[in-house]
């Protein structure tokens, strides 16, 4: 089955850590994406790539960081330098081109103790 | 200033009845709109897109509008079932550049069917 599978589903870190949320996906889309989201509001766009070793910043790119080595994979690094790292993230691909529509993974809570 | 609001934060409707969510913008001028539906703990997913130049889109129970004059979506689901319960967000597409990068999100509006 084609989709896009997000990992871990819960974490939790110390304050002070990175930490890295993996996205894999075999949908072959070219644009990947990442998205917080916080209660009460909407998705916001962290990074985007529409393809390999090259990506944009979002809305909310301080503090985080992306790679795209891979067609497949897009992985997001939570740095200690994000203030308020606790939230739930999503990660997303698409085709390149419009319209078109977003493919969402299962998201990963991210609790910062 | 640009915003974009759904309707309600909540929806509560009986069963058999129509649901019918709100999409409102103001300074944006999106080609596209789209809506998806998010369940607890989950990631959205697509359900209908719908162009500027489309009045109405339907899909089985489901049927958008797009009114640019009154810049406005409206999302209905007919003959509701509990299982429809779940949060709907509608997201504006200006467009342009090569992906969906550009994607404005609302809020979403929580749907609860009761039996």
């Amino acid at each position: 089955d084609g989709g896009i599978t997000q990992s871990p589903k819960y974490l939790f870190r110390k304050e002070g850590q990175n930490v890295t949320l993996s996205c894999e996906q075999n949908l072959n889309h070219d644009a990947m994406y990442w998205y917080r989201q916080d209660p009460g509001q909407g998705l916001r766009l962290i990074y985007y790539s529409q393809i390999v070793n090259d990506f944009q910043k979002g809305d909310i790119a301080e503090g985080y960081s992306v790679s795209r080595e891979k067609k497949e994979s897009f992985p997001l690094t939570v740095t200690s330098a994000q203030k308020n790292p606790t939230a739930f993230y999503l990660c997303a691909s698409s085709t390149v081109g419009r319209p078109g529509e977003l493919f969402f993974g299962e998201g990963s809570r991210l609790t910062v103790l | 200033s640009q915003k974009i609001e759904q309707n309600s934060e909540a929806l509560n409707i009986q069963e058999g009845k129509t649901a019918t969510l709100t999409c409102n913008y103001t300074n944006y001028s999106p080609a596209y709109l789209q809506w998806y539906r998010q369940d607890p703990g989950r990631g959205p997913v697509f359900l209908l897109l719908i162009r500027e130049n489309e009045k109405e889109k339907r899909k089985e129970r489901l049927k958008v509008t797009f009114d640019t004059t009154l810049k406005q979506s409206l999302f209905h689901i007919t003959a509701s079932q509990p299982a429809d319960s779940a949060t709907y967000l509608c997201a504006l597409d200006m467009g342009y550049g090569g992906s969906q990068g550009n994607l404005i999100f609302g809020k979403g509006t929580k749907l609860s069917v009761k039996p």
